[in-house]
């Protein structure tokens, strides 16, 4: 298996709301990523975990929680988020945090926060 | 602090004709370029990278220090290229990857 997946493919949920995103690999890779991605911009870079350890926080509030179970398993948990954090969600992942390594993406998960 | 500047967001050109997107970075370490892909409906993917020298798909990308550019060019646009075109940047011994804010490729036919 040579892609990253993502679920779910869409995602609404109202500000009181508590869910999570989930994003997985199976190609051995020992770093995982998420990024949000506004319309009509460049993603951006929210986490990054090196070997199932959180390795860079961009500053991202705090309703934002990421977890990292097992090295194939990535997840966001979402909670008390605004209407301004509906993006499109991608996670990624590359065999290393090697500034040269390639990064993998997945399709993404479109939210929208109502 | 890492900048990628790609300053075209729409970019036009005939099928055969040549092509070349710019990308300038700003950066004061040894950078790592890539340029990446997002073709219509399809998940962002990386075409290139500085470091393999390569061609993918007819596409080249030369590294130029003194101007800090990492322009990308084909000879001959061919219709399938038509997409999404984000340079990216990453500082020596980590994977923080900044992206350009990207460039919009159409080929006419």
């Amino acid at each position: 298996d040579t892609e990253v997946t993502q679920t779910p493919k869409h995602l609404v949920m109202g500000m009181t709301n508590k869910k999570s995103l989930k994003c997985e690999q199976h190609m051995g890779h020992r770093a995982m990523y998420w990024y949000k991605q506004k319309a009509k911009k460049p993603p951006e870079l929210m986490f990054v975990y090196s070997y199932e350890k959180l390795s860079i926080n961009e500053s991202v509030p705090s309703r934002f929680s990421p977890e990292c179970p097992n090295s194939s398993l990535l997840n966001l948990h979402l909670h008390a988020l605004q209407p301004e954090d509906s993006a499109l969600y991608l996670c990624a992942s590359s065999s290393s945090v090697t500034s040269t390594d390639t990064q993998y993406f997945g399709p993404g998960t479109r939210l929208t926060v109502l | 602090a890492q900048r990628v500047t790609q300053p075209e967001k729409l970019l036009s050109v005939f099928k055969g004709a040549p092509v070349e997107l710019k990308c300038n970075y700003s950066y004061s370490g040894s950078p790592e370029l890539f340029w990446y892909v997002q073709y219509s409906r399809q998940r962002l993917q990386l075409l290139l990278r500085h470091i393999s020298r390569e061609s993918i798909k007819g596409f080249t990308a030369d590294l130029n220090k003194g101007e800090t550019s990492f322009h990308l060019k084909k000879p001959f646009a061919q219709e399938e290229d038509s997409a999404m075109y984000y340079c990216a940047l990453s500082g020596t011994g980590a994977q923080k990857l900044v992206f350009g804010q990207g460039t919009r490729l159409t080929i006419n036919p």
